[in-house]
């Protein structure tokens, strides 16, 4: 099956640092990922949405200035987080879609725990 | 009121139980209904999809789906103790951006 990693997939850093996360599609071309934060016992909300080779579209509510994202091969997407906060601190996770199939079809990486001292 | 409501549980059952999952959902225009489940510090992990309405079997696992009444749900039988995990419901539908909504999840705990 199609497979999707992420790095790291925990980090600790210091509030007003920046973080990079990276997602991978391993064995796949991934023309759209996603980027999902899950707060404890919450839902996955999607933060943005990202096409290979154009800008994100961002979710209402998510400022791209702070998550900065950047899709520049079909194999991978990059999330920062640009001066963390503490309230940053969650769990994010990626997802990639081949081609032209269906939204259903995403596959998720293992997502990756952010905590911001 | 959340597009997508799913009880958070926790549900515990012992080895061997059939297990029911449910959503339910306010927006009509969802076509598509899928189950992940999700362990411990995990990405989802796709169990099932339906369109439409209807049953879906895959071995232990049944996705039932209800559109009159907004309703899904996923059954597990002979629910094993590897089946421990949170199941999230999740929709989408044409035309909506490739976006996939969410439940909150519901945590599951087969005990031996």
């Amino acid at each position: 099956g199609a497979v999707v990693s992420q790095h790291p997939s925990r980090v600790i850093c210091k509030s007003g640092t920046s973080v990079k996360i990276e997602c991978r599609s391993l064995d796949f071309q991934a023309t759209t990922m996603f980027w999902y934060r899950q707060f404890p016992k919450q839902s996955l909300m999607l933060m943005a949405t990202s096409n290979e080779g154009s800008k994100a579209t961002y979710e209402q509510g998510v400022e791209k200035d702070k998550f900065l994202i950047n899709h520049a091969s079909l194999t991978l997407s990059t999330l920062t987080v640009t001066s963390a906060h503490p309230e940053d601190s969650s769990f994010y996770i990626c997802s990639a879609r081949e081609g032209a199939r269906s939204s259903y079809e995403q596959y998720f990486g293992p997502g990756t725990r952010l905590t911001v001292t | 009121q959340k597009e997508v409501e799913q009880d958070p549980g926790p549900l515990s059952v012992p080895e061997g139980a059939i297990v029911s999952l449910n959503c339910t959902y306010s927006n009509s225009a969802f076509q598509y209904f899928m189950w992940y489940r999700q362990y411990s510090r995990k990405g989802p992990e796709l169990l099932m999809y339906t369109y439409s309405s209807g049953n879906k079997e895959d071995g232990r696992f049944t996705a039932q789906v209800d559109k009159s009444s907004k309703y899904i749900s996923l059954f597990i039988r002979d629910s094993q103790p590897s089946d421990s995990a949170t199941y999230l419901c999740a929709m989408t539908y044409l035309g909506g951006g490739n976006k996939l909504t969410f439940g909150t999840g519901t945590q599951l705990k087969v005990e031996l």
